[in-house]
């Protein structure tokens, strides 16, 4: 199946600094990413979609001047989290669609937990 | 919106028995319902999905039911083993001209008991 990737697995960082998180489509060209959010026990929550070549659709609640949405190219997203504070450590998980697949299918990167100190 | 609710959050099953964990959906123009297994500190992985104009769909152990006019559909996991341990979340999405985005149910701890 379809792979996805996620860099960093894990980031620790101090409060107040930036981190991007990477998702990249492996074997196939995703010209639509989404990224979630993850706290412990709960479910996924979207924060927002990407398409390439065009400004992130970001839900409701979620600022997009924190989470900065690039998606530059067919097979690579990028989420930075500006100014990180604790709140913000969660698990983040991005997903991408094959548009050459079947209508609705998801595959998901291995997610990437933030830390922030 | 949509909302997707979950039952049961935890689930213990000795190995070898079955597990069923079941959904409910809001939006009856949804028409996609994947389910996904998540381990710990991993990505989810579809498993099944199964769309509107189908009723059932199996997988060798899984299967997945699907009752639209109900607006429910449940995974079946039979002949368990202490490998099928983990979080499974059901999602549903709506047409969106390719831009289908996914809403999650709650998630089910399944914990298979050797």
């Amino acid at each position: 199946g379809a792979v996805v990737s996620q860099h960093p697995s894990r980031v620790i960082c101090k409060s107040g600094t930036s981190v991007k998180i990477e998702c990249r489509s492996l074997d196939f060209q995703a010209t639509t990413m989404f990224w979630y959010r993850q706290f412990p026990k709960q479910s996924l929550m979207l924060m927002a979609t990407s398409n390439e070549g065009s400004k992130a659709t970001y839900e409701q609640g979620v600022e997009k001047d924190k989470f900065l949405i690039n998606h530059a190219s067919l097979t690579l997203s990028t989420l930075t989290v500006t100014s990180a504070h604790p709140e913000d450590s969660s698990f983040y998980i991005c997903s991408a669609r094959d548009p050459t697949g079947r209508t609705g299918e998801l595959f998901f990167g291995e997610g990437s937990r933030l830390t922030v100190l | 919106g949509e909302n997707v609710e979950q039952h049961p959050s935890t689930l213990s099953v000795q190995e070898g028995d079955s597990a069923v964990i079941k959904c409910t959906y809001s939006d009856s123009a949804s028409n996609y319902f994947p389910w996904y297994k998540q381990e710990l500190g991993k990505g989810p992985q579809l498993i099944i999905d199964i769309r509107s104009n189908v009723g059932e769909k199996k997988d060798q152990r899984i299967a997945v039911t699907l009752n639209k006019t109900a607006k429910h559909f449940s995974l079946h996991i039979t002949e368990t083993q202490p490998e099928d341990s983990a979080v499974y979340f059901c999602a549903a999405a709506r047409p969106a001209g390719g831009n289908e985005k996914l809403t999650f149910g709650t998630g089910t701890r399944l914990t298979i008991i050797p």
